[in-house]
């Protein structure tokens, strides 16, 4: 079973700032199967990034993700305040999938 | 207009059973892997368990938390996934929702279609 240890827990920056969000996992991860969600209060999670570095359609370009192997990063490049949220990392590449714990992003 | 609509959930003690059903829409179901996902009160996502499409085997997988209690079924005839829970514990309140992430058949393969979820409250 994989484990997805996302850092940092809780992120606090200003709009405008960059965001870089960690995803680490206890066992190599294909990266075709890495994705990134966000999720707002309330709401369903939405798909941010796939194959790790793909964003998912209608997804702002201000959003990208990489990384390989067990080390994947997802970075929001001038932040909107739409974006404070928490995001997840998740691989569905080997089954059981799993999720990571989920960074909450926070208004400085 | 993809649709995914869940329904089922609702109040159950300790050890007892319930069905959830994902009824869909505006999309070919029988090519889609479908997935439930949970979130348990203030918490994070925790994946349940998916089923892959008959014609990429139908294999289903599930998390090991839920493994022997929970079976996921798919009705292709009716455009229906089923999510049938016995033996509940406490620790599965949640919200479920279903989710349609994958066609094989698609390029790129993966979707973002999310039900609205239903709540299951466990408990005496």
């Amino acid at each position: 079973e994989i484990v997805l240890t996302q850092s940092p827990g809780t992120l606090s920056l200003s709009p405008g700032e960059r965001a870089t969000l960690s995803c680490r996992a206890s066992q190599s991860v294909d990266s075709k199967y890495l994705a990134w969600y966000q999720q707002k209060p309330g709401q369903a999670p939405r798909l941010l990034m796939y194959g790790a570095s793909s964003r998912a359609t209608g997804i702002p370009d201000r959003f990208s993700g990489s990384g390989s192997g067990t080390g994947f990063t997802l970075t929001i490049s001038g932040l909107e305040p739409e974006d404070f949220a928490v995001y997840y990392c998740q691989q569905c590449g080997d089954s059981p999938y799993s999720f990571g714990q989920g960074t909450k992003l926070e208004i400085k | 207009e993809v649709q995914l609509v869940e329904s089922g959930g609702g109040l159950v003690k300790p050890g007892g059973s319930l069905r959830l059903a994902c009824s869909a829409s505006g999309f070919t179901f029988s090519k889609a892997w479908m997935s439930w996902v949970r979130q348990a009160p203030g918490k994070g996502l925790e994946w349940v368990g998916r089923v892959k499409s008959k014609t990429d085997g139908g294999t289903v997988d599930y998390a090991v938390p839920v493994k022997g209690r929970f079976t996921i079924s798919r009705d292709d005839s009716k455009d229906t996934l089923y999510l049938q829970m016995n033996s509940l514990k406490s620790e599965d309140t949640a919200v479920y929702y279903c989710s349609y992430y994958y066609d094989s058949s698609n390029d790129p393969p993966f979707f973002d279609y999310w039900g609205q979820g239903t709540v299951v409250t466990v408990s005496s």
